[in-house]
């Protein structure tokens, strides 16, 4: 089992929509989670970070925790066609410092 | 503050030379990484250095060597190229505290 699964996608969605894109993780241990976007051609940038159980926010962008589901979210209000990008899934597990786990990404495509 | 820089920018080999990649980053963090990305494969870890002066093998450390020549600085150096290491190359540098990620722009590497 991979440590960290994303929805393949690809993901389509109009402008102005809600995006919702996926993540889930295999070791129960981990603790530090991230969304990164990365657009084609370019590096991976860092978009949210996300610690506790919960919601957090960030603009049009609302990460999701469930530890107990092991499953992770990254919400996209009001999607614009910037947004339109491969965004990567990645865990820390805390069992091995500082490493992260990468899921596969998601291909997301937002058409005017 | 250019945060996580790379050289250089593309490179085009011949099977069985050599070539050392550079990373250098600006923001006073100890541990720096090098991943490879490849098309279907997703981000993965080739070596990373918890501090100046350690370095560990990560997922897919054969046919590279690192060296991390001072907190700055971190290269990956490849001893004789297979056009199996055709690919993107990323560098990271990590904060300490929250395990953020930030990542270079990358050098496309192709060998022929």
């Amino acid at each position: 089992q991979k440590e960290v699964e994303q929805n393949s996608g690809p993901l389509s969605v109009p402008e102005g929509a809600i995006a919702s894109l996926n993540c889930t993780y295999s070791d129960r241990g981990s603790q530090s989670f991230f969304w990164y976007r990365q657009y084609s051609g370019k590096s991976p940038e860092l978009i949210m970070s996300i610690y506790s159980n919960g919601d957090k926010e960030d603009g049009r962008f609302t990460a999701q925790l469930n530890k107990a589901s092991q499953y992770v979210s990254l919400l996209i209000r009001d999607s614009q066609p910037s947004d339109s990008a491969t965004y990567l899934c990645a865990v820390n597990r805390g069992s091995t410092l500082g490493r992260l786990y990468f899921g596969r990404g998601t291909q997301l495509t937002v058409w005017p | 503050n250019a945060g996580v820089t790379q050289t250089p920018k593309f490179q085009v080999l011949k099977t069985g030379q050599s070539m050392t990649l550079q990373c250098a980053q600006d923001m006073n963090h100890n541990s720096m990484y090098w991943y490879r990305q490849d098309p279907g494969m997703g981000l993965r870890l080739i070596y990373y250095s918890a501090s100046e002066g350690t370095t560990d093998k990560g997922e897919v450390p054969n046919g590279y060597n690192v060296s991390r020549l001072n907190k700055r600085e971190f290269s990956l150096r490849l001893e004789s190229a297979a056009p199996s290491q055709t690919s993107v190359y990323f560098c990271a540098s990590e904060d300490k505290g929250s395990y953020e990620q930030y990542f270079g722009p990358g050098t496309r590497l192709t060998v022929t």
